[in-house]
């Protein structure tokens, strides 16, 4: 147990349909990322929140949409998605934004796209 | 914009030290080096940290030489448990590259 919940665990939809997957952490932390990790391909950044402020948008494409109400929860809505966005969403958080600090992930949301 | 370098795979046995090199290109001057875990269907765990020389927890040592152009993870004694892929990102955490797969035989 990392501190850091998704939900759901599992995903699947179709490529009309929106969803949206949910992050919560309970450590007290300010920052907050998106990552997306696809079958044999490294993590890559998504979305950077501190302090419920989005600090990066590492271009990806406007079919996702990330919202942070508060420093403890992360969204990241769905609509139109491609059979080429199937992979493992993970949620981060760390005390605040900087290369020093500990990523502390969840478990993921495995993402199917029919 | 900051890369690391490690290998792809490695092999070893239970009980053995398996030492994972990772190579830093471009590391700036304040960038600390992290080291995390992945096991299939996770997220990724901290292991350790250092900036520079040798850092040591419970888990694994870090070796950082004074140029700080490379770091190497020691596990001692690895179990089974400890088949997962191994990851150096670079400091600013954007990129974490494709990681090293460890699998421990028996």
């Amino acid at each position: 147990e990392t501190g850091v919940t998704q939900t759901p665990r599992h995903l699947v939809m179709g490529m009309t349909n929106k969803k949206s997957l949910k992050c919560e952490q309970h450590l007290g932390h300010n920052a907050m990322y998106w990552y997306k990790q696809s079958a044999k391909k490294p993590l890559e950044l998504m979305f950077v929140y501190n302090f419920k402020e989005q600090t990066e948008n590492n271009s990806v494409p406007s079919r996702f949409s990330p919202e942070c109400p508060n420093s403890s929860h992360l969204f990241l809505h769905l609509h139109t998605l491609q059979p080429e966005d199937s992979a493992l969403y993970l949620c981060a958080s760390s005390p605040r934004t900087g290369q020093y600090e500990k990523l502390f992930f969840g478990s993921g949301t495995q993402l199917s796209v029919l | 914009l900051a890369k690391t370098t490690q290998p792809i795979s490695m092999d070893s046995y239970e009980g053995q030290e398996v030492n994972i090199t990772c190579s830093h290109n471009n590391i700036a001057t304040n960038d600390y080096i992290t080291w995390y875990q992945q096991f299939p269907s996770q997220g990724p765990r901290f292991i350790i940290q250092g900036y520079k020389t040798k850092v040591t927890n419970e888990v694994a040592s870090l070796f950082i030489p004074a140029d700080r152009k490379s770091s190497t993870l020691s596990l001692p004694r690895v179990s089974l448990s400890d088949t997962a892929v191994y990851y150096c990102p670079a400091g600013n955490k954007l990129t974490f590259g494709g990681g090293t797969r460890v699998l421990v035989k028996p």
